[in-house]
């Protein structure tokens, strides 16, 4: 069972575009929401994370927007650039809940054009 | 380099064998998890250690699988006579929290097993 649905599978952009990535969760007790980039051969690497008390984050190029009633959130990447080419992986987990454990999304590969 | 470092990076074994990785995590911190990423899909929840203590084991992990984390330092994830199906990368991440915060999972390189 997926409990984190991950769309769209690939992307690809111009420079200067705007990529959006988005994620739909089943678990209402899900309440934290991090977004992770991972490079080839290399492991994931958190960008940025949310938690459902706000609406969206904003860290440089990076935004979350997050819906809660629709169970919703999504990965928007500013003025994106060929360095952000790399595939993209929404996850959720419950905190405070024990192990905390990620449930990842199957990921989206991004491949941003000079 | 203070990252969370894996050992080896790439393992090829032939099936029936027997493998181990290593997992070193991040000094201070106090809890490390393994997952299993296969080609194309996210990385999947394996097992997890708080110190040293083994608290949670995913339904992934049957019985050929192992970990340990002795003096809750590196952790070792032995795989018994593999199966072709257990080809894929295995993740380890470490985190530290002492309660009340949720603290940023950091991954290390992976090691990527072939079972041929």
């Amino acid at each position: 069972q997926q409990q984190v649905k991950q769309s769209p599978q690939s992307l690809i952009v111009q420079k200067g575009g705007i990529p959006i990535i988005n994620c739909a969760y089943e678990n209402t007790a899900f309440d934290y929401f991090p977004w992770y980039q991972q490079f080839p051969g290399k492991g994931p690497a958190l960008l940025i994370a949310i938690r459902p008390d706000v609406s969206e984050k904003k860290e440089g190029r990076f935004t979350i927007s997050f819906n809660k009633s629709a169970k919703q959130f999504s990965l928007h990447i500013m003025d994106s650039q060929p360095g952000d080419s790399a595939t993209y992986f929404c996850a959720a987990s419950i905190h405070p809940g024990g192990s905390e454990k990620l449930v990842f999304g199957k990921g989206t590969k991004l491949t941003v054009n000079p | 380099d203070t990252g969370v470092s894996q050992d080896p990076r790439h393992k090829i074994t032939k099936r029936g064998q027997n493998v181990t990785f290593r997992c070193d995590p991040i000094s201070e911190h106090n809890r490390l998890y393994w997952y299993r990423q296969t080609l194309g899909q996210g990385p999947e929840f394996l097992t997890y250690f708080q110190n040293e203590a083994q608290l949670e084991k995913s339904r992934l992990l049957s019985d050929r699988f192992s970990a340990e984390r002795p003096k809750g330092s590196f952790s070792t994830l032995e795989i018994q006579r593999t199966e072709q199906g257990d080809s894929a990368m295995y993740l380890c991440a470490s985190s530290f929290s002492a309660g009340g915060t949720q603290e940023t999972q950091y991954f290390g390189p992976g090691t990527r097993l072939l079972v041929l």
